[in-house]
């Protein structure tokens, strides 16, 4: 069974600090890692997609795994009332192709002004 | 992401009713995924179409029956659900490149289903 692990939180976050997401997964055979952001009652959007070991930026954003460690995590900076939501850590299979995403129960993410 | 429409938005339906969810992708994706996001759990997959064929059920129930006409279409039929199976159902597409994994996964809006 494979898992994702997320802290649920809420993460409280003072606004213009960097918030800090973590994600655990247990299928050390994973290759591709996602982050996506949910708005209440909203469907998920795409955040960051990441592949290889080390950092990868993108904006306010960056996504960083460490597979070792079996790893996934997001960085905010400079954060804003508008990133508040709930940011969901997702985690595919090696297979190539078209696989299901196991997904975490996300991080309720709280920009306070 | 209007390139993932679903229809209808919002659903009450009774126990013994039937009835159909609707995802349209205007992507150009050939894979096709339902999900279940019900309160206090992760998104659970429930199926996947790749090339209009299924090929991943991910142990659901018979009273959901998914359907895929062509790789833009994907029906979801329920009919006798329960009370428990309330939950925002949502539709992803995604290229599905045959050997990559790089596959990334658009959301559509979500059917937020009550069963009474």
């Amino acid at each position: 069974q494979k898992e994702v692990e997320q802290n649920s939180g809420p993460l409280s976050v003072p606004e213009g600090a960097i918030a800090s997401l973590n994600c655990t997964y247990s299928d050390r055979g994973s290759q591709s890692f996602f982050w996506y952001r949910q708005y209440s009652g909203k469907s998920p959007e795409l955040i960051m997609s990441i592949y290889s070991n080390g950092d990868k930026e993108d904006g306010r954003f960056t996504a960083q795994l460490n597979k070792a460690s079996q790893y996934v995590s997001l960085l905010i900076r400079d954060s804003q009332p508008s990133d508040s939501a709930t940011y969901l850590c997702a985690v595919n299979d090696p297979g190539g192709g078209a696989d299901g995403l196991t997904f975490g129960k996300g991080t309720h993410l709280i920009i306070q002004p | 992401e209007t390139g993932v429409t679903q229809t209808p938005r919002h659903l009450v339906m009774g126990m013994t009713n039937k009835k159909s969810l609707k995802c349209e992708q205007h992507l150009g994706h050939n894979a096709m995924y339902w999900y279940k996001q019900s309160a206090k759990k992760p998104l659970e997959l429930m199926f996947v179409y790749n090339f209009k064929e299924q090929t991943e059920n991910n142990s659901v129930p018979s009273r959901f029956s998914p359907e895929c006409p062509n790789s833009s279409h994907l029906f979801l039929h329920l009919h006798t659900l329960q009370p428990e199976d309330s939950a925002l159902y949502l539709c992803a597409s995604s290229r599905a490149i045959a050997g990559a994994s790089t596959d990334t996964q658009y959301f559509g809006p979500g059917t937020r289903l009550t069963v009474l």
